[in-house]
């Protein structure tokens, strides 16, 4: 099975852009995860989406959305960007949110300059 | 690049010689414990887990311990390899929150050849 498909790997962005990200997961999986990982704060959860809805929401901004389709791909979005927002964007999927373990793609780098 | 923070605490052995990474968790009603290895570059990859009604599980080369008296958890790896190079992250998983994992700050291995 293919594992988490996540795209672009990199990206470059200026202050006040918008950005989206995509994530396909493993095949069967439902479950979308998506966090941040900075040096400063380490891994934090932004959101889950699960049957295109959203489950579970972490503390962050409105700036960070996302949203997820009937084949279970998920996009999240980040407008208005902030130098603070230049991290590895994760994504993560599992079968159902009852499942504990969670599989990681290879990350979205975002540089905001 | 590193994808992961400047300041990790960080273990560094001999090859061929026994690792063990520690960490503690934070909720005494978590039920389900996951260790990451997350190489340079790279998203976090599933190694080992443990539910809390075991103190101990083994793998390929790895076995977690849980001490649920003392909320810790520790990783040993044996024989320890170069491409066990890597930051290693252990989960919490709080059915209480939505099911979701809580991530430890993680440990930087350096293995010495």
């Amino acid at each position: 099975k293919a594992g988490v498909t996540q795209t672009p790997r990199y990206l470059i962005k200026t202050r006040g852009q918008q950005v989206t990200l995509s994530c396909s997961p493993i095949s069967g999986h439902r479950s979308v995860s998506w966090y941040q990982q900075t040096p400063g704060q380490g891994l934090q959860f932004l959101f889950e989406y699960f049957s295109e809805t959203q489950r579970n929401k972490g503390n962050f901004p409105g700036r960070f959305s996302g949203r997820q389709f009937s084949n279970s791909r998920s996009e999240m979005n980040v407008s208005t960007l902030e130098l603070g927002d230049s991290a590895l964007y994760l994504c993560a999927s599992r079968t159902t949110l009852y499942q504990e373990t969670q599989y990681f793609g290879p990350g979205t780098r975002l540089l905001v300059l | 690049g590193e994808s992961v923070g400047l300041h990790l605490p960080t273990l560094s052995v001999q090859e061929g010689d026994n690792s063990i990474i520690n960490c503690a968790y934070s909720n005494s009603a978590s039920d389900y414990f996951i260790w990451y290895k997350q190489e340079s570059g790279k998203g976090p990859q599933f190694i080992i887990d443990i539910r809390s009604n075991m103190d101990k599980r083994q793998g390929q080369r790895v076995t977690v311990l849980l001490n649920k008296t003392v909320k810790h958890l520790s990783l040993q790896i044996a024989a320890t390899q170069p491409g066990d190079s890597a930051v290693y992250f252990c989960a919490e998983n709080n059915k209480n929150a939505g099911n979701m994992l809580t991530f430890g700050g993680g440990t930087r291995l350096m293995v010495k050849p």
